[in-house]
């Protein structure tokens, strides 16, 4: 079985300071991970994956086969950052679904 | 280039109606998913289809029923409607990456089912 957990439901973090959202997931196989983003009134969309391996908007999330975790990150948090952030994991070939956690929601203090 | 597109925006219903859900992907997918997204219990996947067919399901029952169209838009059904079937509705659509599986999921705006 597949699952994903994202210990916190809510973060609240000064601006400036730095952002560490947390997932951990279980899957006998190779995942494949993604972080999704829910900015106030607008549609689900991917921030980043871990096989692309790169930096969205100061983001950035390492996989640790080891730790079975996949947490993002970024050093300085802008108030444009607060948002509901999903991990998401998505299984081998043939089992394409995505597994989400429940979700944290990112509100960054002025 | 547009994006998912879903309709109705919103949708109420009573218990025991049918409700009929409607999804366009983005030009060049092939793969239409569909998640249920209810309060308190986060996005839950339910249908995936892929050049017409069904190819996989999640935990729900079988009144939660879709079809995917030639032009690869899909229709999710709910049968004999339950009050916790209230629920955003999303779908999400990919391409086929060969002998790679399915690429990024993009999703729509989602349906607000109220089910009263």
């Amino acid at each position: 079985a597949q699952r994903v957990t994202q210990p916190e439901k809510l973060l609240s973090v000064f601006k400036g300071a730095p952002v560490e959202l947390k997932c951990n997931y279980s899957y006998s196989g190779s995942p494949e991970l993604f972080w999704y983003v829910q900015y106030s009134r607008q549609r689900l969309q991917l921030l980043l994956r871990h096989i692309s391996r790169e930096s969205i908007k100061g983001f950035t999330a390492d996989l640790n086969k080891g730790e079975t975790s996949f947490h993002l990150k970024k050093p300085f948090a802008q108030e444009e950052d607060s948002a509901m952030y999903y991990c998401a994991l998505r299984g081998n070939f043939g089992n394409e679904k995505l597994t989400f956690g429940t979700g944290t929601r990112l509100t960054i203090i002025p | 280039e547009a994006g998912v597109t879903q309709s109705p925006t919103h949708l109420i219903k009573t218990r025991g109606q049918q409700a009929t859900l409607r999804c366009s992907p983005i030009s060049g997918h092939t793969s239409v998913y569909w998640y249920q997204q209810a309060l308190g219990l986060g996005l839950q996947f339910l249908l995936w289809y892929d050049e017409g067919e069904e190819r996989n399901r999640g935990n729900f029952p079988p009144r939660f029923s879709g079809r995917q169209f030639p032009n690869y838009s899909s229709e999710l059904n709910v049968n004999a409607l339950e009050l916790e079937d209230s629920a955003l509705y999303l779908c999400a659509s990919s391409f086929i990456r060969p002998k790679q599986g399915t690429d990024t999921q993009y999703f729509g705006p989602g349906t607000r089912l109220t089910v009263l």
